[in-house]
């Protein structure tokens, strides 16, 4: 079965920092382009940031440029998401998506359960 | 940056029901529209992609359709696991979602 898991969340102060994992299984990250999305509780979907399958491509949205990383290690079949210099409205759930641009280019067609990052102090 | 303006926010509905949910994008992205559905404490599941083309798996009552800046997104005889919220996302250029449809029992 195709899955993903993340992990690396928590509690955190302002200018603090956090770093998100999020574990492939069933399938390997490698020829995936793979992306980080938030939501605020009760709130809606944000995308935060991509990384292509060369591992060296990247965006961001605006609201993280500069501040967020997600880098790939693709032989632990693992993507990450560095967040530095935290304010509270980066608090939400941070969830892990594949997006397959041979078969669904575009759509994030698998998720992970999701992880929560409050910053607060 | 494209912006995306779903309508309407929240809607309540019976069983069996037809509803629709629209999508504007804020400039032309062709068919590169996806419809995603989302329970509560669950992860967004895709539904549509490429504006009408239903992921498998999906049931056929799910149907999706437009191009360039309007589309909708349409749900047949409505299930009682139908009640969620939908959001529509573009992909012609980075990724936007809307703010999303809470569909409710009536």
């Amino acid at each position: 079965e195709v899955q993903l898991a993340e992990s690396g969340g928590g509690l955190v102060q302002p200018g603090g920092s956090l770093r998100l994992s999020c574990v492939g299984s069933g399938f390997s990250i490698s020829r995936s382009w793979m992306h980080w999305v938030r939501q605020v509780p009760g709130k809606g979907l944000t995308w935060v940031a991509r990384v292509l399958s060369d591992g060296t491509t990247t965006n961001y949205a605006d609201s993280v440029k500069g501040r967020f990383t997600i880098s790939r290690d693709n032989a632990k079949n693992t993507v990450y998401l560095q967040m530095n210099t935290l304010r509270a409205d980066d608090t939400a759930v941070y969830y892990c998506a594949r997006e397959d641009i041979v078969l669904v280019p575009g759509s994030f067609a698998v998720w992970g359960q999701g992880t929560m990052a409050t910053v607060s102090s | 940056d494209i912006q995306m303006t779903q309508s309407p926010s929240s809607l309540s509905a019976s069983i069996g029901a037809t509803v629709t949910i629209t999508c504007q994008a804020s400039q032309d992205i062709g068919k590169y529209l996806s419809w995603y559905q989302q329970k509560p404490g669950s992860a967004p599941k895709l539904l549509i992609h490429g504006a009408s083309n239903l992921e498998a798996g999906v049931p056929s009552r799910f149907s999706g359709s437009g191009s360039g800046t309007n589309f909708t997104f349409t749900i047949s005889s409505l299930q009682p696991e139908d009640f969620a919220t939908y959001y529509c996302q573009q992909y012609e250029n980075l990724y936007t979602f809307g703010q999303g449809t809470q569909l409710e029992i009536k």
